[in-house]
């Protein structure tokens, strides 16, 4: 039962610096979603996927990409990471557009210092 | 944009006793999914509940429950018997139906207190 599966769980990144952060999923699940989640906030939509090779922008997508070449995985990338992209990231899916809910991974916690 | 409003950031209640949490929303949507979601000190979320805008019955989840008023856009959780494992944010969600994307709300932090 892995659902879906976030890595790394805790990163620390220097100004300037580049990462990509994993996602996959076993759940056959068409749609994947990445949040952030700052202190004490909410969860704000980065990007999402309908499927692979389909991706869009959320609420906040700037100083991200994503690609989605497969239906089992939705990396996100950091370009150039800043301190305000400090926060924790939640990958999450859901099986496709009426299914409602949303399956979430742990978590990535990621510093820029 | 729909938009997703918890107004108690902070909530406490004693062990086994009931506490409500609040949630508005805006929303011009007829059809929609409301949900709420868990996250102890884990990170984890956690599906707590989830309601379909257009069943009038509200829905329960063992000691979890909620009242749906869609004219009024409200959604408040009602924890029943709480246990000190509640501790977590609760936050509540907003979909509408054959959407693609989830809103939350800022969340509130609940504090089961023995």
């Amino acid at each position: 039962n892995a659902g879906v599966t976030q890595t790394p769980k805790f990163r620390i990144l220097k100004i300037g610096q580049s990462m990509t952060l994993q996602c996959t999923q076993d759940m056959n699940h068409n749609y994947m979603y990445w949040y952030r989640q700052d202190p004490g906030m909410g969860l704000k939509l980065i990007y999402y996927s309908v499927g692979a090779g389909i991706t869009d922008k959320g609420e906040v997508p700037n100083g991200y990409n994503v690609s989605r070449s497969t239906t089992e995985d939705f990396p996100l990338r950091l370009e150039l990471a800043a301190p305000s992209q400090t926060s924790v990231y939640f990958c999450a899916s859901r099986q496709g557009a009426t299914s409602g809910e949303l399956f979430f991974g742990e978590g990535s916690r990621l510093t820029v210092l | 944009a729909q938009t997703v409003t918890q107004s108690q950031p902070e909530m406490s209640v004693q062990e086994a006793e009931t506490v409500t949490l609040s949630c508005t929303y805006d929303t011009s949507e007829n059809n929609y999914y409301l949900f709420w979601y868990k996250q102890p000190p884990s990170r984890q979320m956690i599906l707590v509940i989830r309601q379909e805008a257009y069943k009038q019955q509200n829905a329960t989840e063992n000691r979890f429950s909620v009242n749906f008023q869609k004219a009024a856009k409200s959604f408040s959780l009602k924890i029943s018997d709480s246990q000190l494992g509640d501790t977590a944010m609760y936050f509540c969600a907003f979909m509408k139906y054959i959407q693609d994307d989830m809103r939350f709300g800022a969340g509130t932090r609940l504090t089961v207190k023995p």
